[in-house]
């Protein structure tokens, strides 16, 4: 019940294309969903956040997409630049409920110049 | 930038000695937490702490231990450090269960 669930576990994408990564929860009291970047040799950082009263929310090149019905939700990173190269982790908490923070297990994206 | 601070940055020590690695956050944040990562790989939280007084065991099994005297200092110990033990060693703190702040992590290697 306290898992999140993340894919693809590496991916590789051409300069300018989309990345797309794909996280599922199962413990409906999860009220915030962040997703944070990690470049070698440094701790994770907040990249976008989420809670489950919109459906959508982007900042700059990149979305994140929530349905909250499926219990699923999505990095989307438009016009990916051999920069945005890292490991991304999705993650889940009860914010205000009490539940610790979630982590999925990790996506290593390569963008090729 | 985050004001969560890890020392040292890297450390390289012998089989069964003690080590002490220090994490310390002036954001006045109530939860902090230990994470042991091998580079780019999957975040295990091994040790977190609600407040002052206040350490639980994370989802990894660890034989580290840790203190929270003060809001701003979360110490782990290993009394007899392995090569097992070798790997990176992330702090990160938060206000409530919200965003996380990370410190740049200690690379420990136990030969």
């Amino acid at each position: 019940q306290q898992q999140v669930k993340q894919s693809p576990q590496s991916l590789i994408v051409q300069k300018g294309g989309i990345s797309i990564i794909n996280c599922a929860y199962e413990n409906t009291a999860f009220d915030y969903f962040p997703w944070y970047q990690q470049f070698p040799g440094k701790g994770p950082a907040l990249l976008i956040a989420i809670r489950p009263d919109v459906s959508e929310k982007k900042e700059g090149r990149f979305t994140i997409s929530f349905n909250k019905s499926a219990k699923q939700f999505s990095l989307h990173i438009m016009d990916s630049q051999p920069g945005d190269s890292a490991t991304y982790f999705c993650a889940a908490s009860g914010g205000t409920g009490g539940f610790k923070t979630i982590f999925g297990a990790g996506t290593r994206l390569f963008v090729k110049a | 930038e985050a004001d969560i601070y890890q020392t040292p940055r890297y450390l390289v020590i012998g089989t069964g000695k003690k080590i002490t690695l220090e994490c310390s956050q002036t954001m006045g944040h109530d939860k902090m937490y230990w994470y042991q990562q091998d580079p780019g790989m999957e975040l295990h939280l091994i040790h977190y702490s609600y407040g002052v007084n206040s350490t639980e065991k994370g989802d990894l099994s660890s034989e580290s231990t840790v203190s929270r005297i003060r809001t701003e200092h979360f110490p782990l110990t290993l009394e007899s450090a392995r090569p097992s033990h070798t790997s990176q060693y992330l702090c990160a703190s938060s206000l409530g269960w919200g965003e996380q702040f990370f410190g740049p992590g200690t690379r420990l290697t136990v030969l």
